[in-house]
């Protein structure tokens, strides 16, 4: 089976700019995660979406990042308009909940964003 | 305090050695527990899974679990070179409700040859 699928796998852009990050989750999987990763911080999350609905967008960082999930196979996180300490990995992961115990999560390759 | 604590490292071992790789978390109702590596420049990859206080082996890797000291460990017997890489701890809530998975800082490992 193919992976989590990211694109585009590195973003140089200037400050302002709209940037869009698109993932592909693997096919059966209906939990899709969004995470930014830094030296500084770590791996955190950005936001959930359980069978396309995002449950939990408390880690999204101000009302200039956005993500939307319009069907099974796609999401998308935007940032509008971009600034360089956004610049980091953006990690896009999915999981399925099968019989009783919680399943992992399965990460793709990342997006490298770099903000000048 | 922070929800997975882990030591940032980095933890130098040399090859052949049992490297010991250590977790504590807050949320005494987390459920489900894992190991993720971490090569640099690369994403996580899960190696170890474990949901039952014990142990669970899987090949050079062990995972144990101390649900009562909230505490999860990681041992990598016969280190490798090639296990050099951050290792990242990630605690997730019951499993009835919300699937949040929270990661630790990560512990690089260094091992020596």
């Amino acid at each position: 089976d193919a992976g989590v699928i990211q694109s585009p796998r590195h973003e140089v852009t200037e400050m302002g700019q709209e940037v869009t990050l698109r993932c592909k989750p693997i096919s059966g999987h209906n939990s899709l995660f969004w995470y930014r990763q830094t030296m500084m911080r770590g791996l955190e999350l950005l936001i959930y979406f359980n069978n396309n609905v995002p449950i939990d967008d408390s880690g999204m960082p101000e009302d200039r990042f956005s993500a939307k999930m319009p069907n099974a196979s796609f999401s998308t996180l935007k940032i509008q308009p971009s600034e360089p300490r956004d610049s980091a990995v953006y990690f896009c992961a999915s999981s399925s909940r099968t019989g009783i115990g919680n399943q992992p999560q399965h990460f793709g390759d990342g997006t490298r964003l770099s903000i000048l | 305090q922070k929800e997975v604590e882990q030591n940032s490292g980095p933890l130098s071992v040399p090859e052949g050695a049992i490297a010991s790789l250590n977790c504590t978390y807050s949320d005494r109702v987390s459920q489900s527990f894992f190991w993720y590596r971490q090569y640099s420049g690369k994403s996580p990859e899960l190696i170890m899974s474990i949901y039952s206080n014990g142990d669970k082996e899987d090949g050079r890797f062990t995972a144990q679990l101390n649900k009562a000291s909230q505490y999860v460990s990681l041992l990598i017997r016969d280190s490798q070179p090639s296990d050099s890489a951050t290792y990242l701890c990630a605690v997730r809530g019951p499993s009835g409700g919300y699937q949040k998975v929270t990661f630790g800082t990560g512990t690089k490992l260094q091992v020596i040859p």
